[in-house]
């Protein structure tokens, strides 16, 4: 299975400021996912990192607050800008392996905004 | 995506089988049925998935209807650390949208 590693694992940031998480994986995959997951909630899909071209975002969430590049097949960064409380969450990297289509997770990323 | 249903949450004996329920009535024929589950504080973990037939493999068992309008999953003798919530997706894997669309799961709790 790809092994996928996300940083930072936590971080407590302030209101108005921006951070940028790393998901890194050990294997070329063909899709690569960003997820949301607030505090006793499910997980939302964010948008689609496709390789080469602008991400697709999910309704309810747009590129000025969560850009999102995809620079190889093996890496993505998501940043979440201008932050607030309510971005206070898990941020979680998906990959889907390129032979057996199987989709994994890394162990995401924990939020916290003061 | 079809959707799924599943029970909020189930108790079970450790060491006796879990099964846990889903029903997907609106499954199309090219969806295949995924179970994920997440332990507290950590990244959704792959079970298993299948199409229509029953699969099984080191950690449970997918029994799918013939209708394929409902499956189950057996985890055969849980263990504490199966305690989790466990997610039921439907998935279309050749085409089109492949993320995975999570639902509300079933919070399993494996009692000592």
């Amino acid at each position: 299975s790809a092994v996928i590693s996300q940083k930072p694992s936590r971080d407590i940031c302030q209101r108005g400021t921006s951070l940028t998480i790393q998901c890194q994986v050990d294997s070329q995959v063909t899709m690569m996912f960003w997820y949301r997951q607030q505090p006793g909630q499910s997980l939302t899909l964010i948008a689609t990192a496709n390789q080469g071209s602008e991400a697709t975002y999910e309704s309810g969430f747009v590129i000025d607050k969560f850009p999102i590049s995809r620079p190889n097949l093996t890496f993505s960064t998501l940043t979440v800008s201008n932050m607030s409380p309510e971005d206070s969450s898990i941020y979680l990297c998906s990959v889907e392996q390129l032979n057996t289509g199987e989709l994994f997770f890394g162990e995401g990323s924990r939020l916290t905004v003061l | 995506d079809a959707k799924t249903t599943q029970p909020t949450s189930m108790d079970c004996a450790e060491g006796r089988a879990a099964n846990l329920p889903c029903n997907h009535s609106t499954i199309s024929g090219n969806e295949y049925v995924y179970w994920y589950r997440q332990i507290h504080s950590q990244g959704p973990q792959y079970i298993i998935h299948g199409l229509k037939n029953n699969e099984t493999n080191e950690m449970a068992s997918l029994i799918i209807t013939e209708d394929r309008k409902s499956s189950t999953l057996i985890l055969p003798h849980a263990t504490l650390r199966d305690t989790a919530v466990y997610y039921c997706i439907v998935r279309v894997t050749d085409t089109g949208r492949r993320a995975l669309t999570f639902g509300s799961g079933t919070r399993l709790q494996v009692q000592p």
